[in-house]
């Protein structure tokens, strides 16, 4: 079955330092991979996506993900956080061939330190 | 453009009451619909998915239940609401394509 690994469940960072949230998928075929963020009480917004070709992807608020597949890997990074990045972030994954099912990571709740 | 619609927002019940939380999709035709839960620490739980309309998939066993009358409703119920149902609950729709998913705002719900 599919599954998605977010091992950081915590993470605190100073603002303007740099990020990386790591995310790991399991299953055979080809991944689609998303990040997704969520601020409290809210539904989730995409970050960004990656289905195929360049595997560094940009998304919006200056975050990116780069696609390994030697890994398995999706991590999500920022080059400077800012204070407003405090959030929940998910993985997700869903496979061709896999159905329709879209399988979401535990999330990993980033603190930005001013 | 597409809008998805998931009330109501919040809501308080008593254990053993019966639950209906509805969600509605405008602005496309045959979406792929989804509910997850949301609890602490666990992320987000993919409770039943559908392809179409009567077509429902069951991820886990538990209390609840889901049904999809129309084309863009989807609807979670349960007949007796647990403690252990308590949460925050998310519609979701993908199109055709099957790529990204857009989520409703959630329904906080609480049992008592």
């Amino acid at each position: 079955a599919q599954s998605v690994t977010q091992p950081d469940i915590h993470i605190t960072v100073s603002e303007g330092a740099s990020l990386e949230l790591r995310c790991n998928y399991s299953y055979g075929a080809t991944p689609y991979l998303f990040w997704y963020v969520q601020s409290p009480g809210q539904g989730l917004q995409l970050l960004l996506k990656y289905f195929s070709g360049d595997t560094l992807v940009q998304g919006i608020k200056g975050f990116e993900a780069e696609f390994k597949r030697s890994q398995s890997s999706f991590n999500l990074r920022k080059p400077s956080v800012h204070w407003s990045d405090a959030a929940e972030y998910f993985c997700a994954v869903a496979f061709t061939g896999g159905g329709n099912k879209l399988t979401f990571g535990t999330g990993t709740q980033l603190k930005v330190e001013l | 453009s597409q809008t998805i619609h998931q009330w109501p927002a919040t809501l308080v019940q008593p254990v053993g009451s019966p639950l209906s939380l509805e969600c509605t999709v405008e602005g496309t035709s045959n979406p792929n619909l989804y509910w997850y839960r949301q609890a602490a620490g666990r992320g987000l739980q993919l409770l039943f998915y559908s392809v179409g309309i009567g077509q429902i998939s069951s991820e886990v066993p538990q209390n609840l239940s889901a049904s999809r009358p129309q084309d863009r409703q989807f609807i979670l119920s349960s007949k007796k609401l647990l403690l252990s149902d308590s949460g925050f609950y998310l519609c979701a729709w993908r199109g055709v394509q099957l790529t990204e998913a857009f989520f409703g705002q959630g329904t906080r719900l609480t049992v008592v």
